[in-house]
């Protein structure tokens, strides 16, 4: 069954303090995995895709890294405007996207 | 360059009312989606279009109807609103080929009382 799962649910931390987001999947014919932010009230905002693993993208304060199961979101020095929902996404090979749950990050100044 | 254009933004329904949610996209995008999102589950597919006059099922379309007879709009509906749907819904739309990346509208909030 194809799947993507997130964790934790839910992140609380001090602004600097860095930490890291999972996303772990089973998807058969894996074409990519996309991460999102999506603040209050809004859609999701694409972020990363990655394609095979090994990969590795960054972004400002945020760098996403894949391998064959999994992926992470590492958040270094975080600031207050962080603060959001990150989602990960997974496309089949019939271009039907699976989304995980999401990790709600709170930056606290 | 409006990307995603979703319509309402807010709706209060009663039980057994029907009503339809609009979504426009200008970037001249294949695929499009209907998602809806409730706390603690992430977005779930509704149905989905991989190209005008077609229409497929997602992960929870029971109660959604879709149309998409033009390749910029996709229309859900709830023929029959019942309270398990009340959620907030996002279009999303995608090229065929290329990065795929999803281009998501601003949501439509739904409750049905």
């Amino acid at each position: 069954e194809d799947q993507v799962t997130q964790s934790p649910e839910a992140l609380r931390l001090q602004e600097g303090e860095s930490s890291s987001l999972n996303c772990s999947y089973t998807v058969s014919g894996l074409r990519g995995l996309f991460w999102y932010r999506q603040d209050p009230g809004k859609g999701p905002e694409f972020l990363f895709t990655l394609y095979s693993a090994g990969e590795e993208k960054e972004k400002e304060r945020l760098k996403a890294t894949l391998t064959k199961k999994e992926s992470f979101l590492h958040i270094t020095a975080p600031k207050p405007e962080d603060s959001a929902t990150y989602l990960c996404a997974v496309p089949n090979n019939f271009n039907k996207f699976y989304f995980g749950s999401g990790t709600k990050l709170n930056v606290k100044p | 360059n409006a990307g995603v254009t979703q319509t309402p933004k807010f709706r209060v329904l009663k039980t057994g009312q029907s009503m339809t949610l609009l979504c426009a996209q200008d970037m001249n995008h294949e695929y499009m989606y209907w998602y809806r999102q409730d706390p603690g589950m992430g977005l779930r597919l509704i149905h989905y279009s991989v190209g005008e006059g077609t229409t497929a099922k997602g992960e929870v379309p029971d109660g959604y109807n879709v149309s998409r007879l033009k390749k910029q709009n996709f229309l859900l509906g709830l023929e029959s609103a019942a309270p398990s749907q009340t959620s907030v819904y996002f279009c999303a739309s995608t090229p065929v080929s290329g990065a795929n990346v999803l281009t998501f509208g601003a949501g439509s909030r739904l409750t049905v009382l």
